[in-house]
């Protein structure tokens, strides 16, 4: 089941620089999307969503980009920060379902 | 800030046993989930669960799997007779309400089966 994939298994990126998350879609029922946060031996936390009939969310440091069009969603982080070093989740929904469906994960470092 | 907590944060049980898996979900939520991550792999769904009966499940969901709200705190994933495939990390999850989309998920429980 690949519905939302992560292609990028990992990424590096200096202190300061945007890190740029990307996340692809194949189910056109999905109307939601998140993004979590997971440092080892921990939980996912929730750090931003978006809804279909947006295009763009932001929320600090962190902004949301859906192309739906392209099937396509981006994480935005900029500044990157040392703290932020950790693996990051896309995950999808449809309106009306329970699950969420997660794609594999990125796993993001933050070179000082 | 409410989060939601789990219980054991780690789980060793030999083939075959049963195991029980504890959450507490925040406390003004009314939908509760399961999910888990095999090492190495995706978090997949498990089931989701409402108003005391469930909603969704997964094909991961089998007969050896159940789950009950036993008091209006808790929720617990039972695995009646685990398997060495069991072995995973288990996170629960809730949220508000239907209109809700956000999922807040604990710390998990990292289920060994020997």
């Amino acid at each position: 089941d690949q519905q939302v994939k992560q292609n990028s298994p990992s990424l590096s990126v200096q202190e300061g620089r945007i890190s740029i998350l990307n996340c692809d879609y194949t189910n056109s029922m999905f109307d939601y999307f998140l993004w979590y946060k997971k440092y080892p031996a921990e939980g996912p936390t929730f750090l931003i969503s978006i809804s279909s009939i947006k295009d763009k969310n932001e929320d600090g440091r962190f902004t949301v980009f859906l192309n739906k069009s392209a099937k396509h969603l981006s994480l935005h982080i900029v500044p990157s920060q040392p703290g932020d070093s950790a693996v990051y989740f896309c995950a999808a929904s449809k309106r009306g379902a329970q699950k969420l469906v997660f794609g594999q994960g990125t796993r993001l470092t933050i070179n000082p | 800030e409410p989060e939601v907590t789990q219980t054991p944060s780690h789980q060793v049980t030999q083939m075959g046993q049963e195991v029980i898996l504890r959450c507490v979900p925040i406390s003004n939520h009314l939908y509760f989930y399961w999910y888990r991550q095999i090492l190495g792999q995706k978090v997949e769904f498990l089931v989701s669960f409402y108003n005391n009966e469930i909603s969704e499940k997964s094909e991961i969901f089998d007969d050896q799997f159940s789950v009950e709200r036993p008091d209006g705190s808790n929720f617990t994933l039972k695995i009646r007779s685990t398997k060495l495939e069991d072995s995973a990390m288990y996170f629960c999850a809730s949220k508000t309400g239907l209109a809700a989309d956000t999922q807040y998920f604990g710390p998990g429980t990292r289920l060994t089966v020997l």
